[in-house]
C-alpha cells in the first residue's frame, strides 16, 4: 500500500548510544517532516526537508541530525541518545507545506535508558 | 511556548450526538490542519484550510480568521469516532505548524 513506512518500529538504547530512524515515502512527496510526540505536549517538529539534498531544522532539533540523499526517504540520526529523547517520533509527507494534507507514518517509539 | 488551544480537553458523548471541538489560536496564520489520531497512535490528516468551511462525511471544519477560531464539527456520532483530535496552524511568519495538545472524544454506544 502506499504511504510512509518507518523503521524501526520499537527500540530501546542505552544513554550515549546512536541510530537511524528511517522513512520511506512511494508517493513522489517533495516535504518531508520528522516529529517527535511528549506525554502532555502537541507534536514538535524536529527537522523538515523541502526535497531531496535539502534540510531545515525545526522546532526542537539539538541532538538530531537528518539527511534526505534521496527524494523518498529521509533519516533522522541521534548520535549520542539522552534520556530526554525518549519519545514517540513520527515521519510524515506532504505534497507541499500548505495546501496538502501530510500523509503520517506509524510512529516509533524510543526508550533511552 | 503554544501557539495553539483546544477546547474541551477531553469528551465523552453519546452514540448520534453533535460533537464539536474548538480551537483558539493567538497570531496571524496562513493555514489550519485539523488530525486526527488513533487510540492505536496513527495519525491521519483531516483537514487543511485557511478560510471558510470544509466538508468531508460526517466531519466539517469551519475557521473564522478574524476571531482566530475554528471548529471541528462531528454529525452522527458513532464509536468508531474515539480518538484524539489535533488542531495544528502555521503563523504568517515561519515554514512550519504548530500543534494543539489535542482533544480526547470518546463515543459511547
Amino acid at each position: 500500500n502506499a504511504g510512509v513506512t518507518q523503521t524501526p518500529k520499537f527500540r530501546v538504547l542505552k544513554t550515549g548510544q546512536s541510530m537511524t530512524l528511517l522513512c520511506a515515502q512511494d508517493m513522489n512527496h517533495e516535504y518531508m517532516y520528522w516529529y517527535r510526540q511528549d506525554p502532555g505536549m502537541g507534536l514538535r517538529l524536529i527537522h523538515y526537508s523541502v526535497g531531496e539534498g535539502t534540510t531545515a531544522k525545526g522546532e526542537v532539533p539539538d541532538g538530531y541530525n537528518v539527511s534526505r540523499l534521496k527524494k523518498q526517504n529521509f533519516l533522522l540520526g541521534l548520535e549520542s541518545a539522552a534520556p530526554s529523547q525518549t519519545s514517540v517520533y513520527f515521519c510524515a509527507s506532504s505534497w507541499s507545506g500548505l495546501y496538502y494534507g501530510y500523509t503520517f507514518g506509524s510512529g516509533t517509539r524510543l526508550t533511552v535508558v | 511556548k503554544n501557539e495553539v488551544e483546544q477546547s474541551p480537553q477531553n469528551l465523552t458523548a453519546q452514540e448520534g450526538e453533535f460533537i464539536t471541538i474548538n480551537c483558539s489560536y493567538s497570531v496571524g496564520i496562513s493555514a489550519l490542519h485539523w488530525l486526527q489520531q488513533h487510540p492505536g497512535g496513527g495519525i491521519v490528516s483531516l483537514f487543511m484550510l485557511s478560510s471558510g468551511k470544509k466538508k468531508h462525511g460526517r466531519l466539517i471544519a469551519t475557521i473564522n480568521i478574524q476571531e482566530k477560531h475554528s471548529s471541528l464539527h462531528i454529525t452522527a456520532s458513532h464509536p468508531r469516532d474515539s480518538a484524539v483530535y489535533i488542531c495544528a496552524v502555521k503563523p504568517n511568519t515561519g515554514n512550519q505548524f504548530y500543534f494543539g495538545t489535542g482533544t480526547s472524544l470518546t463515543v459511547i454506544p
